[in-house]
Formats: structure tokens, C-alpha cells, sequence
């Protein structure tokens, strides 16, 4: 039978080419997001951080976003190789000073990279 | 250096059960995050300990959920009386600071089966 439930947003790509990944976050207050990379039956695994005074933060091969007059952030992966093929999930972390900082997750977006 | 372990990386339930997850931080890490995933969603925060004390617990079940961060050993996320929708992927992070924007690590998770 049919298997209902929600299912992760996707983006396939040829590989060499460009890959943009987005998200949109939920609170102004945020100070801080990071983008991590799950592969199947890992934890996430740190790639690239931005604050919330930058727009812009460049990593080897990586490149994030940061819009916050909309409060979305992108993730651009440059020459993408089959080994980038994983869900990445955008986080963001806010928390009252000297408090606990717990990330939010967004959904995740399912990347697969064509050869 | 190691990274954030955790184990066992499988575990089984019969309904009823208890389940105890153990999370070593990494090395020089004395901040430790408990976050819950079930099939095709992000992460969801459950408690964020520093050793020998709970600094968050927002994200926690109100019963049959406990977890700590003794002065000695690994952090423990117990699970007493576990039912089916308890059945998830539980991962661990830690960081060195609590500060603003500190980066957390994760581990590979424990993924947890109730029958």
C-alpha cells in the first residue's frame, strides 16, 4: 500500500555543476546559523557558520547566505561531487544571554547528485 | 582527536522497557545537547547539560525522559517505560562554550527500535 508522510524537499544535479540549497529560518532574534551535511545513518556533520552581522561566508567549496530582511539563508555548494549527495540541514541558534543555546533545525532538503 | 561517541548505535525495545543512551563529548568539551529525529524531519532539541547540572530541559518530555551529565563518565539520556513513538534517532552534541555562536559537534546517534 501507499506510505503517507511527509517528505524531505529534493534537488538533483548534475555532477560539476552548482548547487544552491535554501532556508528559511523563523526567528529575528537569531543570532547565529549553521549548515550541516547528514549522510544516511551519520549525524550531522558541521560545514559552514555565519553570524547574524554578516551576509556572506565563503568555505572551500561552499558559500552561505545570509538574507535576514527576509530571514532566509542559502547554501551554494560549487562543482558539486558525488560525495556531497546527503540531506543538509540549515540551523539556526539563539538563546537569552548566558542561557542554554539550543540549535532549531529546519526541515532538510535531500540533495542527490547525478553522474 | 575523537569525535563525539555515542552508544550502542543500535538499540531494540520490547514496549514497557528501559533505554539508557550514553554520549561521550569530545575532548576538552564540557557541554552536552541531546536532540531527537525521527524519519524524514531535523533534529528537535530535548536538553542541553553541563556537568552535573541541567541547564535546559525545554525540550524534554515531561514524564518517562530523564537525562544527566555526571562529574565522571558519559552524559545519559534514560527512557523508562519506552512506547513505540518513542522509536527515533537520538543524537548527542557538545561543545567547549556555551557561548554565543559555538559550534556544536554531533555524534552518529543511537538509533533507538520499540516493538
Amino acid at each position: 500500500g501507499e506510505s503517507v508522510g511527509l517528505h524531505l524537499p529534493t534537488l538533483s544535479v548534475q555532477e560539476g555543476d552548482n548547487s544552491i540549497i535554501n532556508c528559511a529560518y523563523s526567528n529575528s532574534a537569531s543570532d547565529y546559523f549553521i549548515w550541516y551535511k547528514q549522510e544516511s545513518g551519520k549525524g550531522p556533520q558541521f560545514i559552514i557558520d555565519i553570524r547574524s552581522n554578516m551576509d556572506k561566508r565563503q568555505g572551500q567549496r561552499v558559500t552561505v547566505l545570509l538574507n535576514k530582511t527576509v530571514k532566509h539563508l542559502s547554501l551554494q555548494i560549487a562543482a558539486t561531487q558525488p560525495g556531497d549527495s546527503a540531506v543538509y540541514f540549515c540551523a539556526e541558534n539563539y538563546g537569552a544571554s548566558g542561557s542554554a543555546r539550543q540549535l532549531t533545525f529546519g526541515s532538510g532538503t535531500q540533495l542527490t547528485v547525478l553522474p | 582527536n575523537a569525535g563525539v561517541m555515542q552508544n550502542p548505535r543500535h538499540l531494540v525495545r520490547r514496549r514497557g522497557q528501559e533505554a539508557r543512551l550514553r554520549c561521550s563529548p569530545m575532548k576538552g568539551h564540557s557541554h552536552v545537547y541531546w536532540y531527537r529525529q525521527l524519519p524524514e524531519e531535523g533534529l528537535k532539541f530535548m536538553v542541553y547539560l553541563q556537568k552535573e547540572n541541567i541547564i535546559d530541559e525545554s525540550g524534554m518530555p515531561k514524564e518517562r525522559f530523564s537525562a544527566e551529565f555526571p562529574k565522571e563518565g558519559p552524559s545519559i539520556l534514560r527512557i523508562q517505560q519506552v512506547v513505540r513513538g518513542d522509536s527515533a534517532a537520538y543524537f548527542c552534541a557538545s561543545s567547549q562554550d556555551s557561548g554565543v555562536q559555538e559550534t556544536q559537534y554531533f555524534g552518529p546517534g543511537t538509533r533507538l527500535l520499540v516493538l
